[in-house]
């Protein structure tokens, strides 16, 4: 069954460092989404992307945050800044159609990242 | 604002048991409902996605029920095992239609099948 993967499986990074992480969809999947999870919190929305370019973002995508999809296969977050409160694990996801039609969101493991 | 509310918070119960897990959604415009269950350190795996028309669905042992009126929704689970240890979690997009519509996650009832 095909399958959402991401990697690394955990990093960690100083404070102030870029990190870059990587996910690769579903390959006939054409949504594409970011959330992150604190530990111990819900999961939380990060940005959609479709057609190349963000669709949706919420407060917490900032300018420290960009999404690419860099060829055909691959969908990177960067973080350009990391700070203490950006650990958490980071889930990507995709699908088939919007999130607003009753299309399956397949989440992958997660990265999780770790500030220090 | 759109929110998305669950309980209980956690629940205990023995294998083979069953449980209900309740869902209070303040989402506008509604689309369609979905319940996850993640397990610890893993990704949400999707359990069911109900439209607003549906009433009712089932997945195995998982039953959901949608009631669009009231804004609740339940997942209940029968024979639980021990394999139902998870957190799940009500979920609902906050768009419909061409929207890309973000995922607004619940907090997540954490359960524990003890043998």
């Amino acid at each position: 069954e095909p399958e959402v993967t991401q990697t690394p499986s955990h990093q960690v990074t100083q404070m102030g460092q870029e990190v870059i992480l990587r996910c690769v969809p579903i390959s006939n999947h054409l949504y594409f989404y970011w959330y992150r999870q604190i530990l111990g919190q819900k999961v939380e929305f990060l940005v959609s992307f479709y057609n190349n370019e963000i669709s949706e973002k919420s407060e917490i995508f900032d300018d420290q945050f960009s999404v690419e999809r860099p060829d055909g296969s691959n969908f990177t977050l960067k973080i350009r800044s990391t700070k203490l409160e950006d650990s958490a694990m980071y889930f990507c996801a995709s699908s088939e159609g919007p999130g607003g039609m009753p299309y399956e969101q397949y989440f992958g493991p997660g990265t999780r990242l770790t500030v220090t | 604002k759109n929110q998305v509310e669950q309980s209980p918070q956690s629940l205990i119960i023995l294998e083979g048991k069953n449980c209900t897990l309740q869902c209070n959604y303040t989402v506008s415009p509604f689309s369609n409902l979905r319940w996850y269950k993640q397990d610890t350190g893993r990704g949400p795996v999707s359990l069911t996605i109900m439209t607003f028309s549906e009433n009712t669905k089932s997945n195995g042992r998982y039953t959901a029920t949608l009631d669009a009126d009231t804004k609740q929704s339940s997942l209940h689970i029968t024979a639980s095992q021990l394999s139902d240890s998870a957190s799940y979690i009500c979920v609902a997009p906050s768009g419909y239609g061409g929207s890309q519509g973000n995922l607004i996650f619940g907090k997540g009832t954490k359960l524990s099948v003890k043998p």
